[in-house]
């Protein structure tokens, strides 16, 4: 299985701010995502990390709020911009290798951000 | 991707089976039937993944009917450390899919002494 590490684990924030979150796997993949969880709450997924090319939003996130890089196969970085209370989640990112013979998708340890 | 209905909580005893059951009726031919297992503060983690049949690996067993529409999570002999919140999801994640995985609520899973 991938392993896929974070930074930052968590972090708390000032409401008008940026943080950029950080994932890396420790192989290459051909699938990233991106999911946002809040509190009590189910994942959701914000977008597909794409490699080389602009990131694949899912409805209700958009490109000015979560800007995501991908530079290569094994990183991609998600970027809460201009930060609020609302956007106090646990952010996680999670690859695929449909190369593999299970197709499974392996999650990281999760970004926990509170905005104060 | 099909969407899934599982029982929101499941309350057990240490010891014990736990079967969680997931309905999909729309799942299409192409889908696979997947359970992750979510603790507090953590990220999901693969439990268990099958297409028909059943599936069984060291920590769980997958049981999916003829039909497919339906499928049910065996943990055997639960421990208090399997407190947790499980996810089934289904999709076709083959290469050239898309990979999304739709995540309902969960089930909620308390172990008690």
């Amino acid at each position: 299985s991938a392993v896929i590490s974070q930074k930052p684990s968590r972090d708390i924030c000032q409401r008008g701010t940026s943080l950029t979150i950080q994932c890396q796997v420790d192989s290459q993949v051909t699938m990233m995502f991106w999911y946002r969880q809040q509190p009590g709450q189910s994942l959701t997924l914000i977008a597909t990390a794409n490699q080389g090319s602009e990131a694949t939003y899912e409805s209700g996130f958009v490109i000015d709020k979560f800007p995501i890089s991908r530079p290569n196969l094994t990183f991609s970085t998600l970027t809460v911009s201009n930060m609020s209370p609302e956007d106090s989640s646990i952010y996680l990112c999670s690859v695929l290798n449909p190369l593999t013979s299970t197709d499974t998708q392996y999650f990281g340890p999760g970004t926990r951000l509170t905005v104060l | 991707l099909a969407k899934t209905t599982q029982p929101i909580s499941m309350d057990s005893y240490e010891g014990q089976e736990v079967n969680i059951t997931c309905s999909h009726n729309n799942i299409a031919t192409n889908d696979y039937i997947t359970w992750y297992q979510q603790f507090p503060s953590q990220g999901p983690r693969f439990i268990i993944q099958g297409y028909k049949t059943k599936v069984t690996n060291e920590v769980a067993s997958l049981f999916i009917p003829a039909d497919r529409k339906s499928s049910t999570l065996s943990l055997p002999r639960v421990s208090l450390s399997d407190t947790a919140v499980y996810y089934c999801l289904v999709g076709d994640w083959g290469s050239g899919n898309t990979g999304k995985l739709i995540f309902g609520q969960g089930t909620t899973l308390q172990v008690k002494p």
